[in-house]
């Protein structure tokens, strides 16, 4: 594939449920991918860049793994909390002569207290 | 402040006409991107330059012109040859290396 999917499209947690979503992407010409959180009426801002195969990463109560052999990561959170509510886009930047990025359509998670 | 500023929020214009999106930054980065986001789909790339005085098409860059006199600003013209242009329009920048994209607030463009 070269599309960027992102499943679920849209999650509805309680406050304190722990939450997973999936990024697929091209394994092909890989060279990062990357985690945005996009919160209403503000701009997508990174939470992780990941490059190696098998890299974790951690930021609070959210993590992130990678397989780039397969061609998917998985997004993490952990006691989801009212603010976690938003939408979590990942990008495929690969290099195929020049560096390319796709975004996914987002996951739009909804966190109710 | 460091960031990306892009001006109007809001943009209203008649169907035939062009229209020209700011974009900002004083990040100091090289590279910069124009994005389209339509309901329910992911960012899809119009433009980007790497450097200034050069620029490439995305995937959607038909009826679009862009381009990059300065490091901080690249500007995006939405023409009257583009066929469905209200859209929200995000720019974005970024240092080489990692390419961990910076993005600014969007203008949300209606055409009538």
């Amino acid at each position: 594939i070269l599309n960027v999917e992102q499943s679920p499209q849209s999650l509805h947690v309680q406050e304190g449920d722990s939450t997973n979503f999936t990024c697929s992407f091209p394994s092909s010409n890989f060279y990062a991918l990357h985690w945005y959180r996009w919160e209403t009426a503000k701009s997508p801002e990174a939470l992780f860049v990941m490059t190696l195969n098998g890299d974790e990463k951690k930021k609070g109560r959210i993590s992130a793994t990678l397989n780039t052999k397969e061609g998917y990561s998985y997004l993490y959170i952990k006691g989801s909390q009212p603010e976690d509510s938003a939408t979590y886009l990942c990008a495929s930047l690969r290099n195929t002569g020049g560096f390319k990025t796709i975004f996914g359509a987002g996951t739009r998670l909804f966190v109710k207290a | 402040d460091g960031g990306i500023t892009q001006s109007p929020k809001y943009l209203f214009r008649k169907e035939g006409q062009n229209v020209t999106l700011s974009c900002e930054q004083n990040l100091n980065h090289d590279a910069m991107y124009w994005y389209r986001q339509d309901p329910g789909q992911g960012l899809r790339l119009i433009y980007y330059s790497q450097i200034v005085n050069d620029f490439q098409k995305g995937d959607i860059a038909e009826g679009y012109s862009v381009s990059r006199e300065k490091k901080e600003s690249f500007p995006l013209t939405v023409t009257s040859a583009q066929k469905n242009p209200t859209a929200f329009y995000l720019c974005a920048s970024s240092d080489r290396g990692n390419y961990e994209q910076y993005f600014g607030p969007g203008t949300r463009l209606t055409v009538t």
